[in-house]
């Protein structure tokens, strides 16, 4: 039971790049999160899903796109990265909507 | 909507010593109430939660928090830390229904020997 993964780890673009970032999960939970870790700005919502075929945007979607094809992927799509993008960002899911469980992150640079 | 304010973003302390990392959130409606912790490049982890009933909750690793409605605060307490503390902690809101999580800035722990 790997919980929540996330690939890949650590990524480096340059301005203007595209990339996608894959979430996984294996608890079979209905909710997916996707959040941005900035120092001082604890973590700010990017886009989430409430199940399968659903996404919904957050307190920060701007700049990024987000897919829900099957029930245990949630994918984080930057079309077009920025500088502003540089960040950690993580990954969670949930059965309830509330306790939520996390990934370990990605650490992306945008130069 | 909810909002989360940590009051202190920085605790240094010895350790053995007993801890307090302060939260208030602000709602206009019920809400659920979370810790996390995070360890250094990890990712987030589940200390307690507050759904209902005893305002008093118990979460892992000794620590436990009591949830105050008239002040709106969730304080994260823990009577005596170690080294393996240090971490950030973050307090986290959701009102009933909403199915998303605010988080608050995050209070960075450094326990000393």
């Amino acid at each position: 039971n790997a919980g929540v993964t996330q690939t890949p780890k650590f990524r480096v673009l340059k301005t203007g790049q595209s990339m996608t970032l894959l979430c996984a999960q294996d608890m079979n939970h209905e909710y997916m999160y996707w959040y941005r870790q900035d120092p001082g700005m604890g973590l700010r919502l990017i886009h989430y899903s409430v199940g399968e075929g659903t996404t919904a945007k957050g307190e920060v979607p701007d700049g990024y796109n987000v897919s829900r094809l099957k029930k245990q992927n949630f994918l984080l799509g930057l079309e077009s990265a920025a500088p502003s993008q540089t960040s950690v960002y993580f990954c969670a899911s949930s059965a309830s909507g509330y306790e939520q469980y996390f990934g370990p992150g990605t650490r992306l640079t945008v130069t | 909507a909810q909002s989360v304010t940590q009051l202190d973003s920085q605790v240094p302390v010895f350790e053995e010593a007993p801890v307090e990392l302060r939260c208030n959130y602000s709602s206009s409606v019920s809400v659920y109430l979370f810790w996390y912790v995070q360890y250094p490049n990890q990712g987030l982890q589940l200390l307690l939660k507050y759904l209902s009933g005893s305002t008093l909750v118990k979460g892992i690793n000794g620590f436990e928090a009591e949830f105050n409605k008239s002040q709106t605060s969730f304080h994260l307490r823990k009577p005596s830390v170690h080294i393996s503390d240090t971490a950030e902690y973050f307090c986290a809101v959701s009102d009933f229904n909403d199915y998303k999580l605010s988080f608050g800035a995050g209070t960075t722990v450094t326990v000393r020997a």
